[in-house]
């Protein structure tokens, strides 16, 4: 069954919004989380990297101020996407990395926001 | 940065057929994963390689990694309609705890026709 879930699973907003989607780990605790975007048609761009109680470390390109990212507990960790425009309209997708009888890194099922 | 090439982007196979994506890095692969995706859903894993002419099967796919670790190869024998999706490969360092961010590559996107 699925160890990685996210939520909401799609969301549509309005430009000029916040957004805030939440990726969970399940049955184990996830000490990293990264946070993707796709695009349609295109492959997965990793956006930023999270790590329990510290600061997300930020791809080259990507906005912090934009793509705020908490990553509070070794459960949950939450994308939020202030003032979202158009442009921001994408697939989300977190991993989480931990221990479920080896380490592995496990994906959640995607998250799609339209902002209109 | 390390790129990762696929090839071909898109696959359109007659069910019963066997097909072969390929994924080329432009620097030396440390770990190689290989992934599926339905449209618009979350990643499957599928298997990783790490050691060079590595080969490993499950079901009905096998992976390979050429000896230079710079090529790696998803073949599918029989294909079926459950195999239809959009396959990546991932590249990334390896460690033993799994939190090495991977590199993607463009993405194959695989059709089965009855």
């Amino acid at each position: 069954g699925a160890v990685v879930s996210q939520h909401p699973s799609w969301v549509i907003c309005k430009s000029g919004t916040s957004v805030k989607i939440e990726c969970r780990s399940l049955d184990f605790q996830a000490t990293t989380m990264f946070w993707y975007r796709q695009f349609p048609k295109q492959s997965l761009m990793l956006m930023a990297t999270s790590n329990e109680g510290s600061k997300a470390t930020y791809e080259q390109g990507v906005e912090k101020d934009k793509f705020l990212i908490n990553h509070a507990s070794l459960t949950l960790s939450t994308l939020t996407v202030t003032s979202a425009h158009p442009e921001d309209s994408s697939f989300y997708i977190c991993s989480a990395s931990g221990y479920r009888g080896a380490y592995e890194q496990y994906f959640g099922p995607g998250t799609r926001l339209t902002v209109t | 940065s390390q790129e990762l090439e696929q090839s071909p982007q898109s696959l359109i196979v007659q069910e019963g057929k066997n097909l072969t994506i390929n994924c080329t890095s432009s620097k030396t692969l440390y770990g190689l994963y290989w992934y599926k995706q339905k449209y618009g859903e979350g990643l499957i894993f599928l298997m990783m390689l790490q050691k060079g002419g590595e080969e490993k099967s499950h079901e009905k796919i096998t992976a390979k990694l050429d000896e230079k670790k710079q090529q790696s190869s998803l073949h599918i024998t029989a294909s079926q309609p459950s195999h239809a999706g959009i396959y990546l490969c991932g590249a990334g360092p390896i460690s033993n705890f799994g939190n090495e961010k991977l590199t993607f590559g463009t993405g194959t996107r695989l059709t089965i026709i009855p």
